[in-house]
C-alpha cells in the first residue's frame, strides 16, 4: 500500500521536553513538508525538503527542527523553545511542482 | 506575495442543494491549484487540481472548479451536495517556481442539514 504514516496519533508533552513526530512515505516523493494545522488559521508551513539532507524554513519554524537522513522519511522535533506546540501536525510529499499527498496527521497536546 | 483568501468560514446547505466555495488568490505567474477535504481528525484529501489547459476541472466525489484569471478566482462547485460532503474545505496555490512551496486558504466549513 502507497502512502503516507504519521505516528503517533496522539502525543503528550510535558514542560520543557523535546518531542519527535514521525513521518514516512513509500511514494518515491522527493520533496516531503511539515504543517502546523490551528483552528481557524489553515495549514501553516513548519520545514520543507526537496532532497535528502537538504531542507529549508517555512514561514514558522522557531522552536523545531527537522532532519532529512533519507528520502522515505522526515522526522520533526518539536522543541522546549516552542512554548505554544499545542496543534495538529501534518506531513506531505509530493514531487516538484506536482500534487502534495498529506497524512493522517499527529495531534500533540501538552500536559 | 502569494496568498489565499476564502471568504467564507461557514456554509451551511441543505442536502440535495447546489453548492459554491470561493477562493481567490494572489500570485504573480501562472498557479498551480488545488481544493483538498478535511473531514474532523483526518488528514487533507485531494479533491481536484488545475496545472493549465481546460479552466474547468472535474474532480472526486462530483466536485468541480472553474479557473477565473482575469478575476484571480478557482472556485469548488457540486451541483447536489449530500450530507457525507460535511468537512472542511482547503484552497491551496502552488508557487512552483519556489520549490514546490504550497499556500493556503484559511479553509470553509460546509455543514449539510438533512
Amino acid at each position: 500500500d502507497g502512502g503516507i504514516t504519521q505516528s503517533p496519533k496522539y502525543l503528550f508533552r510535558k514542560e520543557g521536553q523535546n518531542v519527535t513526530l514521525s513521518c514516512e512515505q513509500n511514494l518515491n516523493h522527493d520533496a516531503m513538508y511539515w504543517y502546523r494545522q490551528d483552528p481557524g488559521q489553515g495549514l501553516r508551513l513548519i520545514y520543507y525538503s526537496q532532497i535528502v539532507n537538504d531542507f529549508q524554513k517555512g514561514d514558522i519554524a522557531e522552536g523545531y527542527s527537522v532532519s532529512r537522513e533519507k528520502k522515505e522519511s522526515f522526522p520533526l522535533t518539536v522543541t522546549s523553545a516552542q512554548k505554544n506546540p499545542t496543534a495538529f501536525y501534518l506531513c506531505a510529499s509530493g514531487t516538484f511542482r506536482e500534487t502534495q499527498y498529506f497524512g493522517p496527521g499527529t495531534r500533540l497536546l501538552v500536559l | 506575495a502569494q496568498s489565499v483568501t476564502q471568504p467564507d468560514i461557514h456554509i451551511t446547505v441543505s442536502e440535495g442543494a447546489s453548492l459554491e466555495l470561493r477562493c481567490n488568490y494572489s500570485y504573480g505567474a501562472t498557479p498551480y491549484l488545488f481544493w483538498y477535504v478535511q473531514s474532523p481528525g483526518q488528514g487533507l484529501q485531494l479533491l481536484l487540481k488545475y496545472f493549465s489547459g481546460d479552466t474547468l476541472v472535474q474532480g472526486i466525489k462530483g466536485f468541480e472548479a472553474e479557473f477565473k484569471r482575469s478575476q484571480s478566482s478557482f472556485n469548488l462547485r457540486k451541483p447536489s451536495v449530500h450530507w457525507s460532503d460535511a468537512a472542511e474545505y482547503f484552497c491551496a496555490v502552488g508557487a512552483g517556481n519556489t520549490g514546490n512551496q504550497f499556500y493556503f486558504g484559511t479553509g470553509t466549513s460546509l455543514t449539510v442539514i438533512p
